[in-house]
């Protein structure tokens, strides 16, 4: 079946816009995360959806960052007053629960000029 | 807090010798352990995972990791290389209740040389 999709693939913003990152789970999977990775790092959480609701949004880095899901699908990653330091490509996984392996989706590339 | 160490960033080795990329992890709980490997242009993917049942996991691809509580290490290995096998390569951590997000390694890129 269909793998966990990511649009746009490739963002390009000016410092102080909002940008929103899509993220399609595989379908039936209940738990959805969102990861960053910083070029020449390693991926950092940003926040966990079970179900519809995030009981943890402790990753995300400052209050520009947010995300919500609906109808245990799909996902928004909205990042408000976008800063340089912000660029990176942004990762969605989702597993079947919470405990199951993590599938990947490609990734957004977002730049903040 | 869990914490997961990749020594190298770079490992390049010839086609036909052993792959080894090391990762040593900290955690206050008994830890799952994963690795995953990006191909360019391309998302993770699963190589193989380790979740408390026998020490020696086997992956795909050929693939192999041993889980060794006593110093802590979870390395990959392949007996022998190939030139598809180059690619970035994380390590991750991630607790066995809760929330379950993975902490990641900075990754090894690994070349392989014809």
């Amino acid at each position: 079946g269909a793998g966990v999709s990511q649009s746009p693939s490739n963002k390009v913003t000016e410092k102080g816009k909002d940008v929103e990152l899509r993220c399609d789970p595989i379908s039936g999977h209940t738990a959805l995360y969102w990861y960053r990775q910083r070029l020449g790092q390693g991926l950092e959480f940003l926040i966990y959806f079970q179900g519809n609701s995030a009981p943890d949004k402790s990753g995300l880095p400052s209050d520009r960052f947010s995300a919500e899901r609906t109808g245990e699908s799909v996902s928004t990653l909205t990042i408000q007053r976008t800063q340089q330091e912000d660029s990176a490509v942004y990762l969605c996984a989702s597993s079947l629960r919470l405990a199951d392996t993590q599938y990947f989706g490609p990734g957004t590339r977002l730049t903040v000029l | 807090a869990q914490s997961v160490t990749q020594l190298g960033s770079h490992v390049s080795v010839s086609e036909g010798a052993l792959v080894l990329l090391r990762c040593n992890y900290s955690s206050s709980v008994p830890p799952y352990l994963f690795w995953y490997v990006q191909y360019p242009n391309q998302g993770l993917q699963l190589l193989l995972k380790y979740t408390s049942a026998a020490t020696l996991v086997k992956g795909i691809n050929g693939f192999e990791a041993e889980f060794k509580k006593s110093e802590t290490s979870f390395h990959l290995t392949k007996p022998s290389a190939h030139m598809s096998d180059a690619a970035e390569y994380f390590c991750a951590v991630s607790e066995n209740t809760g929330r379950r997000a993975l902490t990641f390694g900075s990754g090894t890129r690994l070349q392989v040389q014809p």
